[in-house]
């Protein structure tokens, strides 16, 4: 069984700076994807970013990257630069053995950005 | 990434009543999945909707309950029947393995249902 966790419920940061969101997880699987979604209160998921589990280097989406430490099974988002509208759920994800597989979610960090 | 369209976007039902929701998409895809996500929760699989035979059901979720359909690459239905206000929640499409393949799920952008 697969397994992740956002230990953060809340988290705050000042409009500019940049924030992690943690996210581990706990699979016996070794191909495996890794994901992060934005749920706007609109209640949209907007996909952010995608790891492979055999991806040499980090992944990276413009403001978003993300902050994969295998052996530790962590995958952690970073949002340089926040902005207003990033204020937001951030759900992380995972997806195992590849293909067309079942995806679990973690149950979310609320990002508030402050002006 | 597709386009993903549902419909309608957000009802208000009574108890005791059904409602189709609708997922629309712009291009074939492999894989279709809805989801319910519950108040202040995290998003939970309810089934995988497949071309052309039976949904696959996660455990809690049943058929009578939620009945799918899913007659092209393109289309699915979910039917949330026998509603209580314990069904209210929103609820969502997401697709998978586009023509090429991709190893992302993209999600349409919600059906909020509340259940009086």
């Amino acid at each position: 069984a697969q397994k992740i966790t956002q230990t953060q419920p809340g988290m705050f940061v000042q409009e500019k700076e940049a924030v992690t969101l943690d996210c581990t997880y706990d699979t016996s699987d070794q191909s495996y994807g890794l994901f992060w979604y934005k749920q706007p209160s609109s209640g949209e998921m907007i996909f952010l970013i995608y790891q492979g589990s055999y991806d040499q280097q980090n992944a990276t989406e413009g403001r978003y990257s993300l902050n994969f430490q295998k052996a530790r099974k962590s995958a952690n988002l970073v949002i340089s630069a926040s902005q207003l509208g990033d204020s937001a759920m951030y759900f992380c994800a995972m997806r195992s053995s590849g293909g067309y597989q079942k995806v679990t979610f973690g149950t979310g960090t609320k990002l508030q950005v402050i002006p | 990434s597709a386009v993903i369209s549902q419909k309608p976007s957000r009802d208000i039902c009574q108890r005791g009543t059904s409602l189709t929701i609708q997922c629309q998409v712009d291009s074939q895809v492999t894989m279709m999945f809805w989801y319910r996500q519950q108040p202040g929760q995290s998003l939970t699989l309810i089934a995988t909707a497949n071309q052309g035979s039976e949904a696959t059901y996660e455990s809690g979720f049943v058929i009578d309950k939620f009945p799918i359909s899913r007659p092209n690459l393109t289309f699915s239905t979910l039917t949330v029947s026998n509603m209580s206000p314990e069904d209210s929640s929103i609820y969502l499409c997401s697709v998978q393995g586009r023509i090429p393949y991709t190893d992302t799920q993209y999600f349409g952008p919600g059906t909020r249902l509340t259940v009086l």
